[in-house]
């Protein structure tokens, strides 16, 4: 039973570019959770999502950051005209339904040149 | 201060001792989660407590809630040098599917 996959593990952008983060929940699971962590830091929530509607999207960013879980596929993260504040490692949770345990996936780190 | 702060923010342990950790939060919750995550690598769940909990357990572990003073402490005994990791707690608020992380205690454990 695979856990939640994340890709890339790595990325790389240079200022101005666009970002794509993929995240596969865990099979069973409905519920997907984006974070964010800077470096020294714990992880700050971003948007919360269920399939093919945002729940909760109170930390995310108002401009460039923007959140999707289609019907079929996996929940991307999208982060367009990156800057360099944007480095940080981007976690995806997932669960089964609201308020139950949430399993992590290894994380994306983002780097912005 | 924000929800699910840690305390200490730092704690240093010879291997074989007990390291105690705590975590405060403000609002009322759900469930409040003890999470490890080692240098630069993904998260692992440890223990989730609900609301109407006062203590778990798993392995050297133990948590235990007081919702009374919004408080819950981690609990690892005879420790490793494997233990040594950021810990963090998160809450979850009632209602609220996503959980607030405070911002860890990082623990180390010299052999």
């Amino acid at each position: 039973n695979a856990g939640v996959m994340q890709n890339p593990r790595h990325l790389v952008r240079r200022r101005g570019q666009e970002a794509r983060l993929r995240c596969s929940p865990m099979k069973g699971h409905s519920h997907v959770y984006w974070y964010r962590q800077l470096p020294e830091e714990g992880l700050k929530f971003m948007v919360y999502l269920q399939k093919e509607n945002i729940i909760d999207e109170s930390g995310m960013p108002k401009e460039r950051f923007s959140a999707e879980f289609p019907k079929e596929g996996p929940s991307i993260l999208r982060i367009q005209q990156v800057v360099r504040g944007d480095s940080a490692a981007y976690f995806c949770a997932s669960s089964r339904t609201q308020g139950d345990e949430q399993f992590f996936g290894p994380g994306t780190r983002l780097t912005v040149l | 201060s924000q929800q699910g702060e840690e305390d200490p923010q730092a704690l240093s342990i010879q291997e074989g001792e007990n390291a105690t950790m705590n975590c405060s939060y403000k609002t009322s919750i759900n469930n409040l989660q003890w999470y490890r995550q080692n240098s630069g690598r993904g998260l692992v769940h440890l223990i989730l407590i609900r609301s109407n909990e006062r203590e778990k357990h798993s392995g050297r572990l133990r948590v235990t809630l007081d919702t009374s003073k919004k408080s819950s402490s981690l609990l690892i005994t005879a420790s490793r040098a494997a233990d040594t990791a950021s810990y963090f707690c998160a809450t979850d608020g009632a209602n609220a599917g996503k959980s607030t992380f405070g911002d860890g205690t990082t623990l180390t454990v010299k052999p």
